[in-house]
C-alpha cells in the first residue's frame, strides 16, 4: 500500500518569513494530494490539493509543488502569520483501493512573533 | 448550514462497554469515512463506506464496527474489543467521482477511557 512520509515534524519561524514542509509518497500510481491544517481540537480543512496532471498551483499566499519522477510534493507558505500556527498533514491518493487518503504523520508549524 | 456533525464531542468509555459515535452529513455525499488520530500521528483509517449498505475495513478496524444504512448517517461503534480506544476520532465524506474530490471532516469526538 501507500506509505507517505513527512518532515519537518515541526518548524518554527518568525513572522513575515517564509515554511517549507516536504512529503514523499511510494506509490507511482498515487494521482492526488491534499494538505490540511488542523488547529488544536478541531478537524482538519483542506487548505490546498494538487492532482498528477500539474507540477505546482498557488493559492494567495500558499503553494504546493508536485515531483512525480521524485515522488514528492511540497508546501510552501509565503509571508506567514501568527495564525498560520496549526498542524499540517499532507496526504496521498491512488486509483481504485476506494479511493482511500494516505496521510503523512503531520507538521507542527509555530509563527513567532 | 451545509456540513458534517459529530456527536458526542468528548465520550468516556468503561472497561468493557461497548460506545457508539455518531456522524451526519447533509452534504448529500456517497462516501464517508472514519479515522483515529493519535498524538503525533497522521490520521488512520478505521472503516469506510463508499455507498449506502456496504462498507469495507481500513488499517486499524480491529475491535471497531460500523454500520451505513443511511447516506446521510455512518455510525461508528467501539468495542470492548479495542484495547486501547483513548483518541480523537473522526469523520468524513466526499462526493464520488470520476475526478478526485476532497474529503471534508467533522469536528470530531475525543474519547477518553476511565
Amino acid at each position: 500500500g501507500e506509505n507517505v512520509e513527512q518532515h519537518p515534524s515541526t518548524l518554527s519561524v518568525q513572522e513575515g518569513d517564509s515554511a517549507v514542509i516536504k512529503c514523499t509518497y511510494s506509490d507511482s500510481a498515487s494521482n492526488y494530494f491534499p494538505w490540511y491544517k488542523q488547529e488544536l481540537g478541531k478537524g482538519p480543512q483542506l487548505i490546498i490539493d494538487i492532482r498528477s496532471n500539474v507540477g505546482e498551483k498557488k493559492d494567495q499566499r500558499i503553494a504546493v509543488t508536485l515531483n512525480k519522477t521524485a515522488k514528492h510534493f511540497s508546501l510552501h507558505i509565503t509571508e506567514t502569520q501568527p495564525e498560520d500556527s496549526a498542524v499540517y498533514f499532507c496526504a496521498a491518493e491512488g486509483w481504485g483501493g476506494g479511493n482511500k487518503l494516505t496521510f503523512g504523520t503531520g507538521t507542527q508549524l509555530k509563527v513567532e512573533l | 448550514d451545509g456540513g458534517i456533525t459529530q456527536s458526542p464531542k468528548y465520550l468516556f468509555r468503561k472497561e468493557g462497554q461497548n460506545v457508539t459515535l455518531s456522524c451526519e452529513q447533509n452534504l448529500n455525499h456517497d462516501a464517508m469515512y472514519w479515522y483515529r488520530q493519535d498524538p503525533g500521528q497522521g490520521l488512520r483509517l478505521i472503516y469506510y463506506s463508499q455507498i449506502v449498505n456496504d462498507f469495507q475495513k481500513g488499517d486499524i478496524a480491529e475491535g471497531y464496527s460500523v454500520s451505513r444504512e443511511k447516506k446521510e448517517s455512518f455510525p461508528l461503534t467501539v468495542t470492548s474489543a479495542q484495547k486501547n480506544p483513548t483518541a480523537f476520532y473522526l469523520c468524513a465524506s466526499r462526493d464520488r467521482g470520476v475526478v478526485k474530490e476532497t474529503q471534508y471532516f467533522g469536528p470530531g469526538t475525543r474519547l477518553l477511557v476511565l
